[in-house]
Formats: structure tokens, sequence, C-alpha cells
């Protein structure tokens, strides 16, 4: 069953905290991706992940870090996360690249008070 | 540089009507356009893609999009909308490994 998984769903964490938001894909997908989702704003690139520890800047990286030691396991780091980064966070997994579907997880909420 | 426009943010037409969502796309090198669906709630599901060839490519649900080089645009159409199609629409470009997703439209159909 090709799926890929968030965990939490939903989380709550006060100003300051650090966040480990979590992504797994049973599918053996090389690239993987994190996205948050704002109102109007659509998706917005945060990390890509080519490969075990071969990780790139997307367009707004300010403020995050990823990890990536297995390649069905891709994980997003807030260190003393800020009240700006409220928002839904969604991690997606391809084959190989941009060419090939992405495939998303249901995301996680994060609200940051 | 990739960009994604996507200009209308709300449309709403009438189950059985046809509807025409909008994408226009700058990239200079090879690209792939692709469209997404978002039910509320739910992470993205891909719709259908196109990369080269016939300029009309049709994907799931009834969906079809056009490729047009000379209005740099891909623009999402379907025949007979049901009540289901009620979603967020966004259209993608990418590269090698950059995926750029547009601001979405929002499909309400009405019974």
């Amino acid at each position: 069953d090709m799926k890929v998984t968030q965990m939490p769903r939903y989380l709550i964490k006060r100003m300051g905290e650090n966040v480990l938001l979590e992504c797994g894909q049973d599918m053996s997908h090389e690239t993987m991706y994190w996205y948050r989702q704002d109102p109007g704003l659509g998706l917005q690139l945060i990390y890509i992940s080519y490969d075990v520890d071969s990780n790139s800047e997307g367009d707004i990286p300010k403020g995050y870090r990823v990890s990536r030691k297995k390649r069905e396991h891709f994980s997003l780091i807030l260190d003393s996360a800020k009240t700006n980064q409220t928002s839904v966070y969604f991690c997606a997994s391809s084959l190989s690249g941009g060419a090939n579907t992405l495939y998303f997880g249901a995301g996680t909420r994060l609200s940051v008070l | 540089t990739q960009t994604v426009s996507q200009s209308d943010a709300h449309v709403t037409v009438f189950e059985g009507d046809s509807v025409e969502l909008r994408c226009n796309y700058s990239y200079g090198g090879s690209i792939y356009l692709s469209w997404y669906i978002q039910h509320h709630g739910h992470g993205l599901q891909f719709l259908l893609k196109y990369y080269s060839g016939n300029p009309v490519v049709q994907g799931v649900n009834g969906f079809e999009a056009e490729f047009s080089k000379s209005d740099s645009s891909f623009h999402l159409r379907k025949a007979s909308v049901h009540w289901s199609d009620s979603a967020v629409y966004f259209c993608a470009v990418s590269g090698d490994y950059k995926v750029v997703f547009g601001s979405g439209t929002r499909l309400l159909v009405s019974p």
C-alpha cells in the first residue's frame, strides 16, 4: 500500500519550544519534501531531500532544519519555535525528483502559542 | 526560477456545468506540469501531468488539461462537474527536483 504517514496530526507548542515533525513512506522513494501551507499562499517549499543525508534548502528554509537518516523517514525540526511558524505542514515523496508524481501525507497542523 | 500563477482564488459552478481552472507558469527549461486536488483536511492527490507530446492530457474522474507553450498555460477542465469535485485545485511546475505549487483555486460545486 503506497502511503505517506505524518505524525503527529495536531500539535500545540509554546513559543521557544523545540518541535519535531515526522514523516514516513513505505514506497522506498528517493526524494522527499517538506512544505508548509498557509491560507492564500498555497504550498511553500521548505526542504528537499534527494536521499539519505542529502538535503537541500527550498524557498523558505529559515528557522527549520531536516534530518534523513533512513530512506523511509524524513524529519522536520523547529529549534525554538516562533508564532509565525503556526501552519499546516505537509510531507511528500516521489520516486525520484520532480518528474514523478508526489505522494502527500495528511499533514500536521502546528500551533505555536 | 519557476513560478506558477492561479488567477482565480474561488470558482463557483452548478452541478453539471463545465468548468475551467486557469494556470499560468514561467520557467526557463524543460518542465513537468501537473494538477493536484486537495479535499478539506487531507493532503494533495495527483490528478494529471504533462511533459511532452499531445498537449491535451487526460486525468482521473473526467479531468483534462491543455498545455499551451505560446500562452505559458496549463488550464484544467471538466465537462460536467459533480458536487464531490468541490475541493482546492493546485497547479504545479517542476524541473529536476524542485516542485513549485500555485496558490490554489477553491472550486465549489452547488447542487
